[in-house]
């Protein structure tokens, strides 16, 4: 089945800093991907839609400029939290939706492990 | 609005049968999916079925949707301790819109 990955699966970082999560699509390419965050005990929640080769779109109420989205490649989906604060902190989860594939009519969409994002 | 809400918690025996409930508000959705997050884990798609579509049964799981009053359940029979996890439902258009809603989530507790 379909695979993606997330690095790092944990990190911890200090108030002010920025911290890069990647999220790749192992054996299938990916032309579209999305950003969760989800909370404790609660569900996910989407933060925007990354389509490779052009700008994410964000769901109301996310900043663009807090969390940069850049989908460079097929497989390959970048998000960065920029100037974290402890309110950042969070588990970030992406997903992938298969180029080509009949379950891409279905909005058929596979999950990465997740990363939590502690800030201190 | 596009509301979804699961019960928090449900408990059940091993070899029991586990009826996970979800309720949703917005009746345009296409697909309806389940989903399961183990820990550590990504989520996991169990099965969709589409809008039109009154029952689908894949193995051990039954889906049913009421469109009339917007639910959707999840059947598990045969419950066994590795069906411990977070259960969601979701929605989407499909297509090119892409956008799943999540529920709440159900944790499941299988006890042997």
């Amino acid at each position: 089945g379909a695979v993606v990955s997330q690095h790092p699966s944990w990190v911890i970082c200090k108030s002010g800093t920025s911290v890069k999560i990647e999220c790749r699509s192992l054996d299938f390419q990916a032309t579209t991907m999305f950003w969760y965050r989800q909370f404790p005990k609660q569900s996910l929640m989407l933060m925007a839609t990354s389509n490779e080769g052009s700008k994410a779109t964000y769901e109301q109420g996310v900043e663009k400029d807090k969390f940069l989205i850049n989908h460079a490649s097929l497989t390959l989906s970048t998000l960065t939290v920029t100037s974290a604060h402890p309110e950042d902190s969070s588990f970030y989860i992406c997903s992938a939706r298969e180029a080509g594939s009949i379950l891409w009519l279905t909005d058929t969409q596979y999950f990465g492990p997740g990363t939590r994002l502690t800030v201190l | 609005g596009e509301d979804v809400e699961q019960s928090l918690f449900l408990s059940v025996r091993e070899g029991d049968s586990s009826v996970i409930n979800c309720t949703y508000t917005d009746s345009s959705s296409t697909y309806l999916y389940w989903y399961k997050q183990e820990p550590g884990a990504g989520l996991q798609l169990l099965t969709y079925i589409f809008s039109n579509m009154d029952m689908k049964q894949d193995q051990r799981l039954t889906v049913l949707l009421n469109k009339k009053d917007k639910h959707l359940s999840l059947r598990i029979a045969d419950t066994q301790t590795g069906d411990s996890a977070i259960y969601f439902c979701a929605w989407g258009y499909g297509g090119a819109t892409n956008k799943l809603i999540f529920g709440t989530g159900t944790l499941l507790a299988v006890q042997p």
